[in-house]
């Protein structure tokens, strides 16, 4: 998965409690996403981020913030998780440089997110 | 909205058989990429087909493109058990860096 790591990989947490999930890479690509994958619905962007400290939304950011203090890291947080969270997140890299570039995607392995 | 659809959304195959899938999109891209996903994995980048071309090979993979039906396809030849997965394909937004994808065709491949 491309050295890229997401923790945890399982998390059953309770409605309106925050939750933080963690994407960590080791290639030092500049752009980091992170996805929810539902049925019916494929893979929609959450955030992205394409620096440190420099983030933005995507088609699906209610409830969500993130953040990316280092190059390597960037968290996802529901602040109060619903049960309407309850999903798959994926984190995806990409590199700096031209558009090729930067649009091929490297996904971790994911997280599963049950919020009862 | 989702900007690509893939179409169908399940294929069952024999082995050794020829696998088609098809994406249609809304707006003008700048490339169009496919990613594979098995189950309970990341997504796997497959092939990406610039605007200005209209097919591209890689391995048993053959993708085109047709900007003016808006439309693409990705052929597997000679089909394995092992291409069993989920594939999607991912258009470009105008900023570059992120990507719209797909609801995905699930491919089943029987030995």
């Amino acid at each position: 998965d491309a050295g890229i790591t997401q923790s945890p990989r399982h998390k059953v947490t309770e409605t309106g409690t925050p939750v933080t999930l963690r994407c960590h890479q080791t290639e030092n690509h500049r752009y980091m996403y992170w996805y929810r994958q539902d049925p019916g619905h494929g893979l929609r962007l959450i955030h992205y981020s394409y620096g440190v400290k420099d983030t933005d939304k995507g088609e699906v950011s209610d409830g969500y913030s993130v953040s990316r203090s280092k190059t390597e890291d960037f968290l996802l947080t529901l602040e109060s998780a619903t049960s309407s969270q309850t999903s798959v997140y994926f984190c995806a890299i990409s590199e700096s440089g031209d558009r090729i570039a930067k649009n091929i995607q490297y996904f971790g392995a994911g997280t599963r997110l049950s919020v009862l | 909205s989702q900007q690509g659809e893939e179409d169908p959304q399940a294929l069952s195959i024999q082995e050794g058989e020829n696998a088609t899938m098809n994406c249609s999109y809304k707006t003008s891209i700048n490339n169009l990429q496919w990613y594979r996903q098995n189950s309970g994995r990341g997504l796997v980048h497959l092939i990406l087909i610039r605007s200005n071309e209209r097919e591209k090979h890689s391995g048993r993979l053959r993708v085109t493109l047709d900007t003016s039906k808006k439309s693409s396809s990705l052929l597997i030849t000679a089909s394995r058990a092992a291409d069993t997965a989920s594939y999607f394909c991912a258009t470009d937004s105008t900023s570059g860096s992120r990507l719209t994808f797909g609801e995905g065709t699930q491919l089943t491949v029987n030995p």
